[in-house]
């Protein structure tokens, strides 16, 4: 069984479309987590969710909004996509609180705004 | 605010020789220190890790040694193979439902 799995794998749309990625984890973590990934290869944090609340918002757009409808889950729907959201997106998930533990990631999912 | 900076990239080796991304850090408080490895169209994974000064994280061969000192957290490996070619991201956590990363290196193994 995939830890933590996020579909789709690869997404091309159109400026100005919404899209969703989906994102969900079975190894029963309290924390979730979106990262993007440019194309050169800098990791950075956009939202952590505990508990299916909101803990960190990294000054991302508000076209960009998460939603935890549980503990397992953590979408991330885009409104008005533009050139510069091509990106791999990342989602993640590890214990909450907890400092030595580690991060398990999905496979990632390519977007590209054309 | 807490960052981490490792070596630029990419790194370009020989099978065979001896590998070091060099990582340090900033950070108040007590952060566990962690290397992960992101092969080419996969997600990132766990290599390594330490939780306290002067331990010594291990996997595969490499290792990296938790120095509070230096505020460094190194990665070495005495022998390269070009299965290892990937990109390797220094990182660290403090529990605060953030895992900060630095920037990724690229390490190229020629065969």
């Amino acid at each position: 069984d995939t830890a933590v799995s996020q579909t789709p794998k690869y997404l091309v749309t159109q400026m100005g479309n919404d899209k969703s990625i989906k994102c969900e984890q079975n190894l029963g973590h309290d924390t979730m987590y979106w990262y993007k990934q440019d194309s050169k290869k800098f990791l950075k944090i956009m939202f952590s969710y505990n508990n299916k609340e909101l803990i960190i918002n990294e000054t991302v757009p508000n076209r960009f909004s998460p939603k935890s409808p549980d503990k397992a889950h953590l979408n991330l729907h885009i409104n008005s996509l533009e050139l510069g959201d091509s990106a791999v997106y990342f989602c993640a998930s590890s214990l909450a609180g907890i400092t030595n533990t580690e991060a398990f990631f999905g496979q990632g999912t390519r977007l590209t705004v054309v | 605010g807490d960052s981490v900076t490792q070596m630029e990239g990419p790194v370009t080796l020989s099978e065979e020789a001896f590998l070091t991304i060099n990582c340090t850090y900033t950070a108040t408080g007590y952060p566990s220190l962690f290397w992960y490895v992101q092969y080419p169209g996969e997600g990132l994974q766990l290599l390594l890790k330490a939780t306290k000064a002067d331990d010594k994280g291990s996997n595969k061969g490499f290792e990296a040694t938790y120095r509070k000192e230096t505020t460094s957290f190194h990665l070495e490996k005495g022998s390269v193979q070009v299965s290892d070619s990937a990109v390797y991201f220094c990182a660290l956590s403090k529990g605060d439902d953030k895992i900060i990363f630095g920037k990724g290196t690229r390490l190229h193994i020629l065969p």
